[in-house]
């Protein structure tokens, strides 16, 4: 059965630092994967996703993620943090073995210091 | 982009009693979605709105505790009943909005309505 593990519950950086979020999944089958965002008070977004063609996908707001199949693992970085990243962000993966229904991390908490 | 409005955006409810969250979508959508995320934790499907029948439940959720309807390709309701404090959590709405992808659904969510239960 496929899984996803988000391996931070919280990451705190400083402003304008480079920003790492951890994901691991495993999966049985060519998964899709999906980083969403959610800002305090409001919906969940959707940053960006992963199925099957390029493995470095870049989202909105400067996020991107890469596909390591040998690692399982699908990273979100960021380059340079904005006070405005700080939210709550969700690793997410589908594939046949779920019907493509999603499954969801935990989630990690981006805590953004001044 | 497509909508999501969700109503009531949050409210503080009696043990016992029940109520009932609307969910529109500003364009037709095939699929909708309830979830609850429970404070300080991630999501978890509660059932899938079918258009014209009755919802597809997840392991775990119940017809007679979360009723849900969706009359039309746009509109969804979800029931909380006879609520507990175990009830209180975000409740969110979502629909592929953005399509499937390799299978998957690709979600546009509300902003979600924050249930506390006294």
């Amino acid at each position: 059965a496929q899984s996803v593990t988000q391996l931070d519950s919280h990451v705190s950086v400083s402003e304008g630092t480079p920003v790492l979020l951890r994901c691991n999944y495993s999966s049985s089958y060519s998964p899709s994967l999906f980083w969403y965002v959610q800002h305090p008070n409001k919906g969940l977004q959707l940053l960006l996703k992963y199925t099957s063609a390029a493995t470095l996908v870049k989202g909105i707001n400067g996020f991107e993620a890469e596909f390591k199949k040998s690692e399982t693992s699908f990273h979100l970085t960021k380059p340079s943090a904005h006070m405005s990243d700080a939210a709550e962000y969700f690793c997410v993966v589908s594939d046949m073995d779920s019907n493509y229904q999603l499954i969801w991390g935990a989630g990690t908490k981006l805590i953004i210091k001044p | 982009s497509a909508v999501i409005s969700q109503k009531p955006s949050r409210d503080i409810c009696q043990r016992g009693t029940s109520l009932t969250i609307q969910c529109q979508v500003d364009s037709q959508v095939t699929m909708m979605f309830w979830y609850r995320q429970q404070p300080g934790q991630s999501l978890t499907l509660i059932a899938t709105a079918n258009q014209g029948s009755e919802a597809t439940y997840e392991s775990g959720f119940v017809i007679d505790k979360f009723p849900i309807s969706r009359p039309n390709l746009t509109f969804s309701t979800l029931t909380v009943s006879n609520m507990s404090p175990e009830d209180s959590s975000i409740y969110l709405c979502s629909a592929t909005i953005g399509g499937r992808v390799s299978g998957a659904n690709v979600l546009t969510f509300g902003a979600g309505s924050r249930l506390t239960v006294l």
